[in-house]
């Protein structure tokens, strides 16, 4: 149950466009199409951005895109603003019925 | 409204047992999976463990498989986790989340265990 692939940081200047990729296995990215996205402001708790790779929750913003390739999911976020500033986390379910999530992005606007 | 109120955390020896609470409310409880997760202080998010609608499916992550028990209570709409021979690494804020179709769209506010002598 190895945690799913995510760069510690990426950064970006407002109204810039940044991609965070997560990196699995066939046994979970590549095998469904349970893929999540996690936004965490400090203190916070998770909020849901991205269900079903691509599928963006009510309320969440359009700025705020999933896709897939192969066994790496990717989270963009477009016109980046000052309250996108937050941990990112990703998540898939597996083929053992389990859940993973990613180590983590810290996403800083410069 | 959707709401997920945990409670039963606190501070317990290396060793020692916590029973964690999930009161659910706002939603029909018994038609969703449910889980604990779990984030150690200033590190990410881990899953712990799944329970199905029903009861009849649970899985765990290794790190807690035969230390860790989830369970829940359809009538009084609540999830549980009992944890035994707990260690100092399992010290975290645990939350329980609601899913569907693999996603956690709901969450609780989460309690705060910790495992120290």
């Amino acid at each position: 149950q190895s945690a799913l692939t995510q760069p510690a940081s990426v950064s970006g200047s407002p109204g810039q466009s940044i991609t965070i990729s997560c990196t699995g296995t066939s046994s979970d990215i590549g095998h469904y199409n349970y893929v999540s996205w996690y936004q965490q402001h400090p203190g916070k708790v998770p909020k849901l951005m991205i269900s079903e790779v691509t599928n963006r929750p009510s309320g969440v913003s359009i700025r705020f895109s999933g896709s897939r390739s192969g066994n790496t999911a990717s989270l963009t976020i477009s016109g980046l603003q000052a309250e996108d500033e937050a941990d990112y986390y990703c998540g898939s379910y597996t083929t053992t019925s389990t859940q993973l999530f990613g180590g983590g992005t810290k996403v800083t606007v410069l | 409204e959707v709401q997920l109120v945990e409670s039963g955390g606190g501070l317990v020896q290396p060793g020692g047992s916590l029973r964690l609470s999930c009161a659910a409310s706002g939603f029909t409880f018994r038609d969703y999976s449910m889980h604990w997760v779990r984030q150690a202080p200033g590190k990410g998010l881990v899953w712990v463990s799944r329970i199905n609608s029903g009861g009849s499916t649970i899985t765990y992550a290794d790190s807690v498989k035969g230390r860790f028990t989830i369970s829940r209570d359809d009538a009084k709409t609540s999830l549980y986790l009992q944890m035994n021979s707990l260690r100092v690494e399992d010290t975290a804020v645990y939350y329980c989340a609601r899913s569907r179709e693999g996603a956690f769209e709901r969450w609780g506010q989460g309690t705060l265990v910790t495992v120290s002598s």
